[in-house]
């Protein structure tokens, strides 16, 4: 398994504002990754971070957006960029942990992001 | 259709009932497939894999069903503290790396 920690846990911000989220794991992992969940609703991959290179991005999310870092094989930083009230959701920052041969995935506790 | 598909809810069941819950999967090419517990207001964590021949956990029970494309849940004896959202969770070996869809969850409420 693998311990997980974010910060901040929640913040309240205004549009057009940044927000840096840090995500720190207690190991080295290969695979990190950011997720959103808006209420109600799935997690969503925003994606992947790619520790030496630029991380991968899914349909829908773009790095101008989205910056991430990954200097280290255990942090990695999620930057919610110009924000807008859309914005308000929870983001989770997972790493990916090979256990008896299954990908299982652990969670950090998440930040809550109000946008007014 | 959605990629992971499960029934919302609420159910709300007694104490010391059984419950079931269905995920279905579009991907016939899913590899591997999980169960998480998520708490109001926390992070998902990892109830259990589920196996291609059945797994067991206590009181929990976890089948896959390749043919149908549909993985099951089920809690015996249900505990109030079993209230929570059930994410099922499926992975595609995407390129060489693991593609995760989770579903919207399902949510259990256990009653006195």
């Amino acid at each position: 398994s693998a311990v997980i920690s974010q910060k901040p846990s929640r913040d309240i911000c205004q549009r057009g504002t940044s927000l840096t989220i840090q995500c720190q794991v207690d190991s080295q992992v290969t695979m990190m990754f950011w997720y959103r969940q808006q209420p109600g609703q799935s997690l969503t991959l925003i994606a992947t971070a790619n520790q030496g290179s630029e991380a991968t991005y899914e349909s829908g999310f773009v790095i101008d957006k989205f910056p991430i870092s990954r200097p280290n094989l255990t942090f990695s930083t999620l930057t919610v960029s110009n924000m807008s009230p859309e914005d308000s959701s929870i983001y989770l920052c997972s790493v990916e942990v090979l256990e008896q041969g299954s990908h299982e995935q652990y969670f950090g506790p998440g930040t809550r992001l109000t946008v007014t | 259709r959605k990629e992971v598909e499960q029934d919302p809810g609420p159910f709300n069941v007694p104490e010391g009932a059984t419950v079931a819950f269905n995920c279905t999967y579009s991907n016939s090419a899913s590899q591997s497939f999980f169960w998480y517990r998520q708490d109001c207001r926390k992070e998902p964590k990892l109830l259990m894999s589920v196996y291609s021949s059945g797994n067991e956990d206590g009181r929990f029970t976890a089948q896959l069903n390749r043919a149908s494309q549909y993985i099951s849940l089920l809690i015996r004896d249900s505990k109030l503290s079993d209230s929570a959202t059930y994410l099922c969770v499926v992975n595609v070996d995407s390129g060489g790396y693991q593609k995760v869809t989770f579903g919207i969850g399902t949510k259990l409420q256990v009653i006195p």
